[in-house]
């Protein structure tokens, strides 16, 4: 399967919004709801940002919210920080338990 | 606090074999689905097997799939990838992940580093 489609880069000034977008088909991001974000700084580990969709876990900011529509979902950082600059991956479910990242997107924080 | 610790990364030459694990702690190691996640240099994640609870369901991504095992021990709290017959293409930094689901990536590890070049 190929990789899901997201923006390679994204931009926005401090305390400005940017939204990421992670295309997929109806076999991965279409068909489940299951779609997660992971925030990425180079040499450190992941972090799980937004799960099934929408739901943020403990200790992530309010500042980041997911959706979906059809096969696209999207990522809303709102408020933007300098600490938010960093690379941001969407993962998608994509049947007999496997899982499927997108490209990644680059933030910068201007 | 959930820890993840991977080690066995190295050196090694194309068409060797090379053994990963992943120290697991702070939470019963033996209730989750566990992973392996990859990132090439420049490039971005991916997902690379999972493993059941128990061991007994195990899924890889088609270009590792028949050269890679992935295998837990729940009394010892680790993972394990084992790979053999690798190629240029494996070079990448190689992340255990506690999963939910599987459907999501809860925790990771830092990682650890798989050169294969002759």
């Amino acid at each position: 399967q190929s990789a899901l489609t997201q923006p390679r880069s994204v931009s926005g000034s401090p305390g400005q919004s940017v939204t990421i977008s992670c295309t997929g088909t109806i076999s991965d991001v279409g068909g489940y709801n299951y779609v997660s974000w992971y925030q990425h700084h180079p040499g450190k580990a992941p972090k799980l940002m937004i799960y099934d969709v929408s739901k943020r876990p403990s200790g992530v900011p309010d500042r980041f919210s997911g959706s979906k529509s059809g096969n696209t979902a999207s990522l809303t950082i709102s408020g933007l920080q300098a600490e938010d600059e960093a690379d941001y991956y969407c993962c998608s479910y994509a049947g007999s338990h496997s899982l499927l990242f997108g490209i990644g997107t680059k933030v910068t924080v201007l | 606090e959930v820890q993840l610790v991977e080690s066995g990364g190295g050196l090694v030459q194309p068409g060797g074999s090379l053994r990963l694990s992943c120290a697991a702690s702070g939470f019963t190691f033996s209730s989750y689905w566990m992973s392996w996640v990859r990132q090439a240099p420049g490039k971005g994640l991916e997902w690379v097997a999972n493993i059941k609870q128990d061991g007994g369901e195990k899924n890889y991504v088609d270009s590792v799939n028949g050269r890679f095992t992935v295998s837990r021990d729940n009394a010892k709290n680790s993972l394990y990838l084992q790979m053999n017959s690798l190629r240029a293409e494996d070079t990448a930094v190689y992340y255990c992940a506690r999963v939910f689901g599987p459907r999501h990536f809860e925790y990771w590890g830092q990682g650890t580093l798989v050169t294969v070049s002759s």
